[in-house]
C-alpha cells in the first residue's frame, strides 16, 4: 500500500516558537493532502485541505495565519505552527490522497502518516 | 448538520465477538469507512462500504444499510491486540470525510 511519512515524530518546544511538520508521500503522488489534529480521547479534527500548487482550504475555526500550510510538490506538504502556545499541544496527523474525488476508489482512500506529537511548554 | 454517532466505549472478552455500531446523518453519501487507531498512532484503514450489505475480511466484517443510515463493524475471535479505538467515517457529497468520535474497545482476558 501507499506510504506516508511525517517528520518529526514528536517535538517539544517553548511557547512562542514556530514548529514545522513535514508530510511526504513516499511512493505515490498526492494531489491532495489533509491535516488533522487530535486531542486526547477525541476524534480526528480536520484542520485544512491542501491541493498541490494552490492555497489550502481551512476548516472553520482554524486560523490560517497561525497554521501555515504549504503543498509545494506532489509529494510534500508542510504545516508550520507559528508562535506555538501550550494549547496547541496535540497530535497532528497528515493524510494524502492520490486521485481526484470523482475517481476515488476504496483502495485509494486517504493514507495516513504516523502523526507528530507536539508539546508546547 | 452532519453527524456520526458511535458508542464511546465497549468492553469484550478475548475470543468473543463484538459489534460496533455507527449511525450517520450527512449531506450526501459516497461511502463509509472504518479505521482502527491504537493509542498514540495514526488510524489505519479497515474497510469501505458503499453498497448495502456485508463485507467480510478475515476476522473483521462491515455492514451497511444506506436507507437506515447505519453501519456496524463486527470483530470475531477477539485478540488482545484488537484493543483500540474504532473510527467510523463517511464520505459526504463533496467527498469530504466526516469522522465519528470513535469507539474505544477494551478487550479483557
Amino acid at each position: 500500500g501507499a506510504v506516508v511519512s511525517q517528520h518529526p515524530s514528536w517535538v517539544i518546544c517553548k511557547s512562542g516558537t514556530s514548529v514545522k511538520i513535514e508530510c511526504r508521500s513516499l511512493d505515490f503522488q498526492a494531489t491532495t493532502m489533509f491535516w488533522y489534529r487530535q486531542f486526547p480521547k477525541q476524534s480526528l479534527m480536520l484542520m485544512a485541505t491542501s491541493n498541490e500548487g494552490s492555497k489550502a482550504t481551512y476548516e472553520q475555526g482554524v486560523e490560517k495565519d497561525k497554521f501555515l500550510i504549504n503543498h509545494a510538490s506532489l509529494t510534500l506538504s508542510t504545516l508550520t505552527v507559528t508562535s506555538a502556545h501550550p494549547e496547541d499541544s496535540s497530535f497532528y496527523i497528515c493524510s494524502a490522497r492520490s486521485l481526484t474525488p470523482e475517481r476515488v476508489l476504496p483502495t485509494d482512500t486517504q493514507y495516513f502518516g504516523p502523526g507528530t506529537r507536539l508539546t508546547v511548554l | 448538520g452532519q453527524n456520526i454517532d458511535q458508542p464511546t466505549e465497549m468492553t469484550a472478552t478475548e475470543g468473543a465477538i463484538v459489534q460496533i455500531n455507527c449511525t450517520y446523518q450527512t449531506s450526501g453519501f459516497n461511502g463509509l469507512f472504518w479505521y482502527q487507531q491504537h493509542a498514540g498512532e495514526a488510524p489505519t484503514f479497515l474497510s469501505y462500504n458503499v453498497l448495502d450489505g456485508l463485507e467480510e475480511k478475515g476476522r473483521f466484517s462491515s455492514f451497511l444499510s444506506r436507507s437506515k443510515g447505519y453501519s456496524y463493524l463486527l470483530l470475531k475471535e477477539l485478540q488482545m491486540k484488537d484493543s483500540a479505538s474504532y473510527l467510523c467515517a463517511v464520505f459526504d457529497s463533496n467527498y469530504q470525510l466526516i469522522w465519528g468520535a470513535g469507539t474505544k474497545l477494551i478487550i479483557k482476558p
